[in-house]
């Protein structure tokens, strides 16, 4: 089946500091990946949409400038946290649909963000 | 905007008993896709089972299978011969049709899930 790597799978940083997070589908193409975050013992909410060669868009109330997304490959998106806060520590997943595949996302195994 | 609702924060089951998980969900839009996820404590996400809007046929899959109500927009998971490895959390999924919308119109919307405990 598809496979999406996520890099790295946990890190932890100063406040302040900038996180980077790759996703990557090992087997397939995605024009789209899509970044969630998991609070402890809740929901997946979408952040964001990222889209090959073009901007990525936004959910309500997700802070472009804070989550920066660059989607340069069809095989690699990365999710940057920049100014890191303790309230940015979550999990973060990202999934990828693939091109002209069955309508189906397949997810990575996380990232857990601690910022201290 | 989609609303997914999953009522059972908890559900606990007898190995080898079937269970059912509810959601149910809000939408304007006449066709669309659901989802059944599990995440176990690893936290990777597994597709269970998936149900387009336009069949009628409720999906299945081995143990698995939906019970699939579109006017009552209701998507119930039923597990059957439950086993020690489907202990996880269960998220119900909302995802708008396919097709490049440029935005985040087909990214999932997600219940806020049922942790399921099996009983040996």
């Amino acid at each position: 089946g598809a496979v999406v790597s996520q890099h790295p799978s946990r890190v932890i940083c100063k406040s302040g500091t900038s996180v980077k997070i790759e996703c990557r589908s090992l087997d397939f193409q995605a024009t789209t990946m899509f970044w969630y975050r998991q609070f402890p013992k809740q929901s997946l909410m979408l952040m964001a949409t990222s889209n090959e060669g073009s901007k990525a868009t936004y959910e309500q109330g997700v802070e472009k400038d804070k989550f920066l997304i660059n989607h340069a490959s069809l095989t690699l998106s990365t999710l940057t946290v920049t100014s890191a806060h303790p309230e940015d520590s979550s999990f973060y997943i990202c999934s990828a649909r693939s091109i002209g595949g069955l309508n189906e996302q397949f997810f990575g195994p996380g990232t857990r963000l601690t910022v201290l | 905007a989609q609303t997914v609702t999953q009522s059972q924060p908890e559900m606990s089951v007898q190995e080898a008993e079937t269970v059912t998980l509810s959601c149910t969900y809000d939408t304007s839009e006449s066709d669309y896709y659901l989802f059944w996820y599990k995440q176990p404590p690893s936290r990777q996400m597994i597709l269970v089972i998936r149900q387009e809007a336009y069949k009628q046929q409720n999906a299945t899959e081995n143990r698995f299978s939906v019970n699939f109500q579109k006017a009552a927009k209701s998507f119930s998971l039923k597990i059957s011969d439950s086993q020690l490895g489907d202990a996880a959390m269960y998220f119900c999924a909302y995802r708008s049709t396919w097709g490049y919308s440029g935005g985040g119109a087909d990214g999932l919307t997600f219940g806020k899930g049922t942790h399921l405990i099996i009983q040996p």
